[in-house]
């Protein structure tokens, strides 16, 4: 069975810690993206990349950077912590072509509290 | 500015009865469309979807309905059982290629009364 792993389930951090959120795909997917959750808001791209070592911001980045050393790995940094990214942070992946058959196939989440 | 809109923050439905799930979008560019189902603590997983060719696709218990005139998009669920009781999200791209990304609505908890 495909999977996109997300390291942590729950994660507690303070506030000014610098944060590393992991993702591991093991479909060969070329494209891989982080999202946020929040109530009423739905899913909010953050950053996405298309390739090793390649990143593009999404719609809200600012606060945020992210890491591709390895097709399957995409690693989302909160360089300083801050209250308002307490939230549910996903992983998605998809092949690098025909997102329409196949969608984003989404990790189970990370649920980060910062305090 | 929202280019996909799912109104409707929640609805329920009675055990046995039609779900009717709305969504609504802007960019007449769009060309293909899905629908995303999440459970709590639980990444979403993919639903059905449906290019702008056609007007109706159907699998099992789930049908997505198209109207490219009035950019709107609807998911049946028929009849709907206990384990749909969900968030929905309602999702639209361009193209089916890698530089198509998906945009997403706000979603729709969906809660299924027994």
């Amino acid at each position: 069975d495909v999977k996109v792993t997300q390291s942590s389930r729950y994660l507690v951090k303070r506030t000014g810690e610098k944060v590393f959120l992991e993702c591991v795909q093991d479909m060969d997917h070329e494209n891989m993206f982080w999202y946020r959750q929040d109530p009423g808001l739905g899913l909010r791209l953050i950053y996405f990349s298309y390739d090793v070592k390649m990143k593009e911001k999404g719609d809200i980045p600012e606060g945020y950077s992210v890491s591709r050393e390895k097709k399957e790995r995409f690693s989302l940094i909160l360089e300083s912590a801050s209250t308002n990214q307490t939230s549910m942070y996903l992983c998605a992946s998809s092949p690098g072509t025909d997102i329409f058959f196949y969608g984003y196939t989404f990790g189970s989440g990370t649920r980060l509290t910062v305090v | 500015d929202q280019q996909v809109k799912q109104n409707s923050p929640s609805l329920s439905v009675q055990e046995g009865r039609i779900s009717i799930l709305n969504c609504d979008y802007t960019n007449s560019m769009f060309d293909y469309f899905l629908w995303y189902k999440k459970y709590p603590a639980e990444g979403p997983t993919f639903l059905i979807s449906i290019s702008s060719i056609k007007d109706k696709n159907e699998d099992g218990r789930f049908t997505v309905f198209l109207n490219k005139s009035a950019k709107h998009l609807s998911l049946h669920i028929v009849p709907s059982q206990p384990g749909d009781s969900a968030v929905y999200f309602c999702a639209a791209s361009v193209g089916r290629n890698r530089d198509d990304k998906i945009i997403f609505g706000k979603g729709t908890r969906l809660h299924i009364l027994p």
